[in-house]
């Protein structure tokens, strides 16, 4: 059963960059699986950020494509996100996930990111 | 690219069934058989329930079931209970550039 765990700062400055981590367990990051990103304001709906495959091919939402770079870390079992030149409206729990089929199957617990001076 | 429309809230007593539609258009929902439905308890993250329109992963109750005609997906919870009173949300896989599209969400209410 695959587990996923996010790490990374609670707290962001306007302006900044926003940077987590997903480390993968029970199962490795070269599977056949997509890895994703998606947010969730605060009492609000869920967004899809991006996803990238073990060899690299990333695919982001176009809304947020010019500020968000995800990797993926094979030796450690992990990928990345960094969300560039961040404002409060960045402020949302941010899960990764995983999954096939267009589904994810796997998410991590979420962790809370608040932007603010 | 616009959410996915759901209603915003659908309530039943236990032993009810109940339905949350999930509308889209021929780019996402109508085009293609990768609708899935999420159930989110409140602080919690969310659990797959249904993907590719009607199919239940392991271990997901038989109560829940979907299923879709033309551009809207639909969630059937039958024999309402305590522990389904949740947010719920759709996705599909869209033509469009946004790749995935997720629903509005709809919190469903056990009387």
């Amino acid at each position: 059963q695959v587990q996923l765990q996010e790490s990374g700062p609670g707290l962001v400055k306007p302006s900044g960059t926003l940077s987590l981590t997903c480390a993968v367990s029970g199962g490795s990051i070269s599977s056949s699986n997509w890895w994703s990103w998606i947010r969730q304001p605060p009492g609000k709906g869920l967004e899809w950020i991006g996803e990238i495959y073990h060899s690299g091919s990333t695919n982001y939402n176009p809304s947020l494509k010019s500020r968000v770079t995800i990797s993926v870390d094979k030796s450690k079992n992990q990928f990345s996100l960094k969300l560039s030149s961040v404002t409060a409206a960045d402020t949302a729990v941010y899960y990764c996930a995983s999954g096939y089929s267009s589904s994810w199957w796997y998410w991590g617990q979420g962790t809370l990111v608040t932007v603010s001076s | 690219q616009s959410a996915l429309t759901q209603p915003a809230s659908v309530s039943g007593s236990p032993g009810q069934s109940i339905t949350i539609s999930c509308t889209g258009t021929s780019s996402d929902v109508g085009g293609y058989n990768y609708v899935s439905w999420y159930q989110q308890h409140p602080g919690k993250a969310p659990k797959l329930m249904i993907y590719d329109v009607s199919n239940r992963p392991s271990g997901v109750s038989n109560r829940f079931s979907g299923s879709k005609s033309g551009n809207t997906a639909s969630l059937t919870i039958s024999g309402l209970q305590a522990e389904d009173e949740a947010d719920y949300y759709c996705s599909s896989y869209t033509s469009s550039s946004t790749h995935y599209v997720f629903g509005t969400g709809t919190k469903v209410t056990v009387l």
